[in-house]
């Protein structure tokens, strides 16, 4: 079953810590993606990747970090220095010059 | 850099009539110009697309434009039904970066 899965679908976090949240996809897509999208908001690029070992920074990268050591993972790293994380993160992937598909998105509140 | 704005940010139709959103661009260098619906508290998804060679592109009731010397583009929508009523979404492709940037949505009401 092809597709792009987010995991996990709830994620709470403490004031001061790090979390990871996981993005896999199985389509072959050279491109991935991270947004974030607050309640009635639309979708703000954090970060994107091209192609393995190389990613870009999007409008509202500080405080977020990823990487892309194979070309199906696209984890993003969720820092102390993001000082207002709670919010829908919707991951993606697209082929070259293509729509992008998205995954279930990760829901992250701090408590 | 790169923006797309979008417009209106709600829109309440009678069921039946037509909806249109518009969004602008402001890279020149943009070529592909996706539409996404998004339900809620779920994913986006594509309904339509637009490539920059090409002005006008229908699939039965959605139908989209594209006017590249304004940068422009808009989401038409014909015989709503409620279904329809979700929050919509443009996007426009940087192809050289592979960078996709979205507007800020419009949500979409359809009155019975």
């Amino acid at each position: 079953d092809g597709g792009i899965t987010q995991s996990p679908k709830y994620l709470f976090r403490k004031e001061g810590q790090n979390v990871t949240l996981s993005c896999e996809q199985n389509l072959n897509h050279d491109a991935m993606y991270w947004y974030r999208q607050d309640p009635g908001q639309g979708l703000r690029l954090i970060y994107y990747s091209q192609i393995v070992n190389d990613f870009q920074k999007g409008d509202i990268a500080e405080g977020y970090s990823v990487s892309r050591e194979k070309k199906e993972s696209f984890p993003l790293t969720v820092t102390s220095a993001q000082k207002n994380p709670t919010a829908f993160y919707l991951c993606a992937s697209s082929p070259r010059d293509r729509e992008a598909f998205f995954g279930q998105g990760t829901r992250l509140t701090v408590v | 850099g790169e923006n797309v704005e979008q417009h209106p940010s709600t829109l309440s139709v009678q069921e039946g009539d037509s909806a249109v959103i518009k969004c602008t661009y402001s890279d020149s260098a943009s070529n592909y110009f996706p539409w996404y619906k998004q339900e809620l508290g779920k994913r986006p998804q594509l309904i339509i697309d637009i490539r920059s060679n090409v002005g006008e592109k229908k699939d039965q009731r959605i139908a989209v434009t594209l006017n590249k010397t304004a940068k422009h583009f808009s989401l038409h929508i014909t015989e709503t039904q409620p279904e329809d009523s979700a929050v919509y979404f443009c996007a426009a492709m940087y192809s050289s970066a592979s960078k996709i940037i979205f507007g800020s949505g419009t949500r979409l009401s359809i009155r019975p």
